[in-house]
Parts: C-alpha cells; structure tokens; sequence
C-alpha cells in the first residue's frame, strides 16, 4: 500500500507568490491534516479536511487556504508568500477524522523557501 | 491552547543505553502519538497511546492519562535510533499539538 505522497518536495519562491501543494493520503483514508514545521515555532497545526469538508483551522492568516477533492487528495495554498512561510510542510492522512480513535500517517513533506 | 512539554530537549547516548523521554500535558487530551523525525523530515508513527503501556520491539511507552505525562523508553540503542522524538496530543478541540520535540544522538 503506498504511502503519503506530497509533491513537489522541494521549491524555492520569491516574496509575493503563492505555492500550491499537494498531498494524496493512503488509499482508503478520508482524513487529511496538513501541519507546518520552522525552526522557531515547531510543529504546528493548519488546518483538517474529512470528505472535502475543512473540519478544524490552525492559528494562521488567510493568507493559508486548502481544500480536499472528492478522491481525498488535498492542496494547500499559500498567497502572497513571506519570507516567514519558508518551513516544511507535512500532510498526514487517517482512515477517518480526527477524534475517531485513528492513528495518523505522514508523508515526506514539503520544504519550501521564500528567498 | 494546551501545552505540550518534552525532556530533556537533548539527549546523548553510547550505543547499547537505555533512555527515557517524557512528554508533560497540561490538559485532558482525547490521544496521545509518539513520532519519529528521520533525518529527511518524515515523521514515522511510533505509538498511539492514550493510556496504558505498550511496547514495539526495542521500544515502549507509557501514557498516564490522569496524571497528564507519557513516557517513552528506548533500551539497547542502536544509532539507527538518532533523530527527533515528537509527543503530539489531541485535546478537546481536536487540533493535534506537538512539543518541542527530544534530540537523541546515539553514538558507536
């Protein structure tokens, strides 16, 4: 069974972009979560998708958006990129959402840098 | 929001040592995970343990939910056991939150 697979896994972006980027959770899992990992603030939760629906949001601006397709596949996006958003961003997946008793799974992640 | 606190942050063993991590909750959580960080930033599901103990080969853990604390005991240390240890708790709002992580180097 394939693992949690997020592209691209690594990107470079200038101030004032956006990044989109993808994750596609083990077949048969319904949950995503996508969490962003600094140096300085740690490991911290964005947001959850259960069946396309954004079940829970992190403490993070509206510049930080996702949505879950109807495959459970999953994007995030970042507008308007700060030179503060660079982190790697990881994406995890369970059968079913968060509460429901699941163990979670990640994947390789994301490291973006904003130059 | 919850806090989640791990000890020590650092911690240097010689190949063949015992060790134990702690991770100290502030609040009621729902579960409790233990990860593994590899050096390519995957995080690799140790345990999910809300309560009780449990063990995985050289591993174990020990969450007692009443007294807000989970342990975690490496014994035999391999270096294949170097990287970072998270404790994660999912409390009532359902948002996973991490600690700061151990850094564990074991050495040959």
């Amino acid at each position: 069974k394939a693992g949690v697979t997020q592209t691209p896994r690594y990107l470079i972006k200038t101030r004032g972009q956006q990044v989109t980027l993808s994750c596609s959770p083990i077949s048969g899992h319904r949950s995503v979560s996508w969490y962003q990992q600094t140096p300085g603030q740690g490991l911290q939760f964005l947001f959850e998708y259960f069946s396309e629906t954004q079940r829970n949001k992190g403490n993070f601006p509206g510049r930080f958006s996702g949505r879950q397709f109807s495959n459970s596949r999953s994007e995030m996006n970042v507008s308007t990129l700060e030179l503060g958003d660079s982190a790697l961003y990881l994406c995890a997946s369970s059968p079913g959402p968060t509460g429901s008793g699941n163990t979670i799974y990640f994947g390789e992640g994301s490291w973006l840098t904003v130059v | 929001g919850i806090q989640v606190e791990q000890s020590p942050p650092d911690l240097i063993l010689q190949e063949g040592a015992n060790s134990t991590l702690r991770c100290n909750f502030s609040d009621s959580v729902n579960n409790l995970q233990w990860f593994h960080q590899n050096p390519w930033g995957q995080l690799i599901n140790l345990f999910y343990i809300p309560s009780g103990t449990k063990q995985n080969g050289r591993l174990s853990a020990t969450t007692v939910a009443t007294e807000r604390y989970s342990l975690l005991y490496i014994s035999s240390s391999q270096t294949t056991d170097s990287g970072v240890y998270f404790c994660a708790v999912e409390p009532a709002d359902y948002k996973l939150s991490f600690g700061a992580g151990t850094t564990v180097t074991v050495r040959a």
